[in-house]
């Protein structure tokens, strides 16, 4: 079975510039979740899709916005680009938002977007 | 205060020695766990999760969480320098991660 898959590999975008971000999930996974990874830091949280509904959005600025797709993919968009928006933009999936010991919410991260901003 | 703090090493050690790792945790209502892999240029992996207090083995890995300290462990046995990675910890319902350890094991 395919992982999570996203789209571009790499980016590189000039400041103010807007960007999209694309991320497919694993086949039966109807939850995804965005994090952006900062070189030399942990994934910070964006944003968690189940169901076509945000479920959960982190502390991002609302030049941030996401939304999820009838087949469950999802697009991250990010406007007004910043030099400080450069990291690695993760995408999870998961059978549902919930906790890892009951199954349901064990995360399964894509190799990730790498986002330059110049 | 992060929720969860983690010493980001890095940490360099000889092939076939006992690794701990570690982080603390600030919310009290945290109740589940996760340790994650991360190898260069890859997305994180789970290895392992806990839920509440105590110890969880799997293999040559151990997690461990004291729930009085906030405090949860990674211990490796027997590391090799395949373990060569990232390690994150991570807990809450949005999954907030630590600044996560670089391991390297040398051969």
């Amino acid at each position: 079975d395919a992982g999570v898959t996203q789209s571009p590999t790499h980016l590189i975008k000039t400041r103010g510039q807007h960007v999209t971000l694309r991320c497919s999930p694993i086949s039966g996974h109807k939850s995804v979740s965005w994090y952006q990874q900062v070189l030399g830091q942990g994934p910070q949280f964006i944003f968690q899709y189940y169901e076509k509904e945000e479920r959960g959005r982190g502390n991002f600025p609302d030049r941030f916005s996401a939304r999820q797709f009838p087949n469950y993919s999802s697009e991250l968009n990010v406007n007004a680009l910043l030099l400080g928006d450069s990291a690695l933009y993760l995408c999870a999936s998961s059978r549902a938002p919930g906790q890892v010991f009951a199954g349901t919410g064990e995360q399964y991260f894509g190799p990730g977007t790498r986002l330059t901003v110049t | 205060q992060k929720e969860v703090e983690q010493d980001p090493g890095p940490l360099s050690v000889p092939e076939g020695a006992i690794v701990s790792l570690n982080c603390t945790y600030s919310n009290s209502a945290f109740q589940y766990f996760m340790w994650y892999r991360q190898y260069s240029r890859k997305g994180p992996e789970l290895l392992m999760y806990t839920y509440s207090s105590g110890n969880k083995e799997d293999g040559r890995f151990t997690a461990q969480v004291d729930k009085s300290s906030k405090y949860i462990s990674l211990f490796i046995r027997d590391s090799q320098p395949s373990d060569s990675a990232t390690y994150l910890c991570a807990s809450g319902n949005q999954f907030y991660f630590g600044t996560g350890t670089s391991l390297t094991v040398i051969p």
